[in-house]
């Protein structure tokens, strides 16, 4: 089945370092990919959404600056979270729209912890 | 506006006891319907998907849903909960009519009594 891997799964920065986290869709063409947050005991929210070759759209009250989203290629969007503060220590994790599968293929998320 | 309700925050069944879960949407078009479940530090599982069609839909682990458009709900069950059922519990839904964002609901957190 289709299938998204999101790396890291965990990581810890300093508080004003940056981190990228990668999504690959491995065996369709993911042109559109979700990146949602979860804050602990929260349910998910939709960051922004990201397309190929084109700008990110984002929701209502995220920083775009801060969180700088690249959709290069078909199968790769990247997430980069820029001047890390304790706030942002969040779950982050991607969704593909999946035609074979008929829905949307989530990662394994990424739990951002920063010191 | 778009939106997905789970009325409950909070649910203790007894081991082997039944189960319900609620689910509640509002949504212009007709809309893809998802049960997830997430274990503690744990990413998503699909549990069932609703698209068209019969609207009883199975899904793993034993469970069902029902998908009542009269009501806009979508309601999880499970005849026998088994202790390892115990986790988060999310609704979401998505348009058919384009892949377009999925939205979730707060979540339920289930918990089982031996």
């Amino acid at each position: 089945g289709a299938v998204v891997s999101q790396h890291p799964s965990r990581v810890i920065c300093k508080s004003g370092t940056s981190v990228k986290i990668e999504c690959r869709s491995l065996d369709f063409q993911a042109t559109t990919m979700f990146w949602y947050r979860q804050f602990p005991k929260q349910s998910l929210m939709l960051m922004a959404t990201s397309n190929e070759g084109s700008k990110a759209t984002y929701e209502q009250g995220v920083e775009k600056d801060k969180f700088l989203i690249n959709h290069a290629s078909l199968t790769l969007s990247t997430l980069t979270v820029t001047s890390a503060h304790p706030e942002d220590s969040s779950f982050y994790i991607c969704s593909a729209p999946s035609h074979r599968e008929g829905g949307y293929t989530f990662g394994s998320g990424t739990r951002l912890t920063v010191v | 506006a778009q939106s997905v309700t789970q009325p409950d925050i909070h649910i203790t069944v007894s081991e082997g006891a039944s189960l319900e879960l609620r689910c509640n949407y509002s949504y212009g078009a007709t809309p893809y319907l998802f049960w997830y479940v997430q274990s503690p530090g744990q990413g998503l599982q699909l549990l069932l998907k609703y698209f068209s069609g019969d609207t009883l839909v199975q899904g793993i682990k034993g469970f069902e849903a029902e998908f009542k458009r009269s009501q806009s709900s979508f309601n999880l069950r499970k005849p026998s909960v088994h202790w390892s059922d115990a986790a988060e519990y999310f609704c979401a839904v998505g348009a058919q009519t384009s892949y377009d964002k999925v939205i979730f609901g707060p979540g339920t957190s289930l918990s089982v009594i031996p």
